[in-house]
């Protein structure tokens, strides 16, 4: 089945202790993004991936990390969260960087105290 | 700054009752503009993308319409099943960069 799968589904932390967020799709997308949603503010951007060692910021990246080492997985990393880091986030992919629709994870519930 | 908006922010229906919902956006270069489904505690799931003004696409009781400032999804005769929240996004500018709007929450009672 083709899908987006993210690790963990739900996550409740304490300030500062570095954590990451895992993300793999198995749909051979060159494109991937990390997204926030928080209530009233719609969803996010992070930071996406056109290709693999490819990264950009989007809207919000302060405070997060990725990576791309392969096509297939895009973890994002916390180094040192904090209470304003709560919130849901979504991993998503496309075919490539083009107005192509993505498909998106499941979400993550991310709680820092 | 680009900037997308949708309104309304909530809507209540009753069964079979339609109504429109409008996602206005002020970006240069527009690439695409899409809609989306979110169902409680999922992600978005997608419904269409537009390129360019004046195009339309429907799919089953959803039609989405492009201008050059603003879409519009008409929901007709809507049915329970409808009841989601509705995400506008768009890709301007910068490949790879899509700006969200907030959503609309929509409510369908029977």
């Amino acid at each position: 089945e083709a899908q987006v799968t993210q690790n963990p589904r739900y996550l409740i932390t304490v300030t500062g202790k570095k954590l990451t967020v895992t993300c793999s799709q198995n749909m051979n997308h060159e494109y991937m993004s990390w997204y926030r949603q928080d209530p009233g503010l719609g969803l996010r951007q992070i930071y996406y991936s056109m290709n693999v060692e490819v990264t950009d910021k989007g809207d919000v990246p302060e405070g997060y990390k990725v990576s791309r080492k392969e096509k297939r997985n895009f973890p994002l990393i916390l180094e040192s969260p904090s209470p304003n880091q709560t919130s849901l986030y979504f991993c998503a992919s496309s075919l490539s960087q083009g107005p192509r629709e993505q498909y998106f994870g499941p979400g993550t519930r991310l709680t820092v105290t | 700054e680009d900037q997308v908006t949708q309104s309304p922010e909530a809507l209540r229906l009753q069964e079979g009752e339609s109504s429109s919902l409008n996602c206005s956006y002020t970006v240069s270069g527009l690439r695409g503009l899409f809609w989306y489904r979110q169902d409680p505690g999922k992600g978005p799931e997608f419904l269409f993308t537009l390129y360019s003004a004046g195009e339309e696409k429907e799919k089953e009781r959803l039609k989405a319409t492009l201008t050059k400032k603003e879409s519009f999804l008409h929901i007709t005769a809507p049915k329970p099943e409808d009841s989601a929240t509705y995400l506008c996004a768009v890709q301007a500018g910068s490949w790879g960069k899509f700006q969200f709007g907030a959503g609309t929450q929509v409510v369908v009672t029977p």
